[in-house]
């Protein structure tokens, strides 16, 4: 059950796309397509923003999308907004039937 | 609207005991997996247990097996955690969360603090 990885920081301007990666292994991310992507603002709880890889839930904008390829999920997002400064997490389906998250992503907007 | 409100967690000493509640609302919950999911002060999120809908499944992260217990409480709406032999590095926020069987938490509560110190 180690952790996934993901890079500590990311940043970008307003109106860029930028990519977060999320790596694992074969035992997580690159068995299973139960890859799920979380946004959290400070204080706030996680809010869920991709689904089976590349699934989003109602309401959640078209600039957020993701994939997947081996071990590693990543998630992009387009046309940044001010708003969308916050953690990011990543969590995949794991053997076992457990589940693992990353560490965590810092988006800031330039 | 779906609703999740956490309460029980406090300040507690190491080899304490602690129970946690979840009262869910909103939706039919005896349809749906229930997960607990916690974060360390400034720290990432760790996944810590899940829960089918009639109670008979019940996975745990490693750090937790033998100590925490995942239950529920259908007819109450009402998830749980009972935790025991607490340790320092139990302290965080835990949150409860309507869950998928491959445990994608598409709702959350507010969270409580667990806070584990003498």
């Amino acid at each position: 059950q180690s952790a996934l990885t993901q890079p500590a920081s990311v940043s970008g301007s307003p109106g860029q796309s930028i990519t977060i990666s999320c790596t694992g292994t074969s035992s997580d991310v690159g068995s299973y397509d139960y890859v799920s992507w979380y946004q959290q603002h400070p204080g706030k709880a996680p809010k869920l923003m991709i689904y089976d890889v590349s699934n989003r839930p109602s309401g959640v904008s078209d600039r957020f999308s993701g994939s997947k390829s081996g071990n590693t999920a990543s998630l992009a997002i387009s046309g940044l907004q001010a708003e969308d400064e916050a953690d990011y997490y990543c969590s995949s389906y794991a053997s076992s039937s457990t589940r693992v998250f990353g560490g965590g992503t810092k988006l800031t907007v330039l | 609207e779906v609703q999740l409100v956490e309460s029980g967690g406090g300040l507690v000493q190491p080899g304490g005991s602690l129970r946690l509640s979840c009262a869910a609302s909103g939706f039919t919950f005896s349809s749906h997996w229930m997960s607990w999911v916690r974060q360390a002060p400034g720290k990432g999120l760790e996944w810590v247990a899940n829960i089918k809908e009639d109670g008979s499944e019940k996975k745990y992260v490693d750090s937790v097996k033998g100590r925490f217990t995942i239950s529920r409480d259908n007819a109450k709406n009402s998830l749980y955690l009972q935790m025991n032999s607490l340790r320092a590095e139990d302290t965080a926020v835990y949150y409860c969360a309507r869950s998928t069987w491959s445990g994608h938490c598409f709702y959350w509560g507010q969270g409580t603090l667990v806070t584990v110190s003498s």
